[in-house]
């Protein structure tokens, strides 16, 4: 089962920042947060990921609580574009496995 | 570079009937994992093989199989096809390393009728 929740649909106003919430309250010291997304019809496609330090790359920002029991992913600039189903994911890294549990996401709507 | 490519894109079979989808990893990739997502159950990971070897398995009856072949790409077969097989079937691959990042195809929408 899924370690996460995330509530099932957010909208955002186009150009505005899109901060979307993840609950973790189980997630163990040696788990990661990661983020995909999934624009209609396509496959998952990898946003960012983190242990306990906020981190930003070039498509969002994550923020991680101090307890880790909860994050925010933060698209600064929203488009149309990043209208899609949002899946917060906690993942053991491990050498041998790439599993990930998606849980069932988030439903973001961007409108202009 | 290329990206993960599947095959065939979009497939209509009948129930009873077999079904096997093929998955070509980005190069240099070794771990490949397949996954089904419905509308019911969203998005369930299949297996996931590394260096031709199945690494991790899911909850999925024995009809669903999969292999991986010594160039990493790779295939799942499906035996005796269900009406509840009907989902999108997608593939990621990785360089297998711990915490490495996936990289979804575009999916096999597979129709049972």
């Amino acid at each position: 089962d899924a370690k996460t929740t995330q509530p099932p649909s957010m909208d955002c106003a186009e150009g505005r920042a899109a901060n979307l919430p993840c609950n973790h309250s189980t997630i163990s010291g040696n788990e990661y947060v990661y983020w995909y997304r999934q624009i209609h019809s396509q496959g998952p496609q990898y946003i960012i990921h983190g242990l306990k330090n906020n981190e930003t790359n070039e498509m969002a920002s994550l923020i991680i609580t101090e307890d880790r029991k909860s994050s925010t992913l933060i698209l600064p600039h929203a488009t149309l574009r990043d209208t899609a189903v949002y899946y917060c994911i906690v993942r053991l890294l491990s050498y041998n496995t790439d599993k990930l549990i998606f849980g069932t996401g988030t439903r973001l709507q961007v409108f202009p | 570079k290329a990206g993960v490519t599947q095959t065939p894109r979009y497939l209509i079979k009948t129930r009873g009937q077999q079904v096997t989808l093929s998955c070509s990893p980005i190069s240099g990739h070794r771990s490949v994992s397949w996954y089904q997502q419905t509308p019911g159950q969203g998005l369930q990971f299949l297996f996931e093989y590394f260096s031709e070897t199945q690494r991790n398995k899911g909850n999925f009856p024995g009809r669903f199989s999969g292999r991986q072949f010594s160039n990493s790409r790779s295939e799942m077969n499906v035996s005796t096809l269900e009406l509840g097989d009907s989902a999108l079937y997608l593939c990621a691959s990785s360089l297998g390393l711990a915490g490495a990042e996936q990289y979804f195809g575009p999916g096999t929408r597979l129709t049972v009728t």
